[in-house]
């Protein structure tokens, strides 16, 4: 398998424009997560899905951020209007099952927003 | 609510050293806790997942345990080397309303050659 798969790699956009980012999960897991890293918060949970249904969203931090999961192979998370303070980097992970499985991560996408 | 710590926030060592990085956590209602390496500008491999029911888990050099009533964990890295040099986060997997993993803000390791 090739992993979690993440698009784009890097984002480089203007304060105000719409963002989106994309994940497709390894095959055959049924969890999906989005979390954010930045170099003050550390690694934060956004959202996760529970077969393609958003299961806790309490991590997203303002309707400026919404997530869908339309089926199992793909998610999206968008941001718009996009500010600076978005600016992190933004990862995609997937697992099998929650308590005895493993999370496994994709490489990221580092947005900047000028 | 979970706070996951970690210590030190950086360590060097010389090559060949065995050592212990820390992870402490203030509510012992996990899933599981999981142990992961973030080398620079990439994103997390996946170390060694220890279940709620389990003392330790070992995978080549590194040997993680789980201490639930104390709040702990530690990863173990045996006679490290150069290439081992990269952030080790823990993250739990927390029991308190839905499931989902709080993160630890790791610690930077180099090993010295």
């Amino acid at each position: 398998d090739a992993g979690v798969i993440q698009s784009p790699r890097h984002e480089v956009t203007e304060m105000g424009q719409e963002v989106t980012l994309r994940c497709k999960p390894i095959s055959g897991h049924d969890y999906l997560f989005w979390y954010r890293q930045t170099m003050m918060r550390g690694l934060e949970l956004l959202i996760y899905f529970n077969n393609n249904v958003p299961i806790d969203d309490s991590g997203m931090p303002e309707d400026r951020f919404s997530a869908k999961m339309p089926n199992a192979s793909f998610s999206t998370l968008k941001i718009q209007p996009s500010e600076p303070r978005d600016s992190a980097v933004y990862f995609c992970a997937s697992s099998f099952g929650t308590e005895v499985y493993e999370q496994y991560f994709g490489p990221g996408t580092r947005l900047t927003v000028t | 609510k979970q706070e996951v710590t970690q210590i030190p926030a950086a360590l060097s060592v010389p090559e060949g050293e065995n050592l212990v990085l820390n992870c402490s956590f203030t509510d012992s209602a996990i899933y599981n806790l999981q142990w992961f390496r973030q080398d620079p500008g990439k994103g997390l491999t996946s170390l060694l997942l220890i279940q709620s029911s389990q003392r330790e888990q070992t995978s080549g050099r590194l040997n993680a345990s789980l201490d639930k009533s104390s709040g702990r964990s530690t990863l173990y890295i045996a006679a490290s080397q150069p290439g081992d040099s990269a952030t080790y986060l823990c993250a739990v997997g927390s029991t308190s309303g839905t499931y989902k993993y709080i993160f630890g803000t790791g610690t930077r390791l180099k090993v010295l050659a």
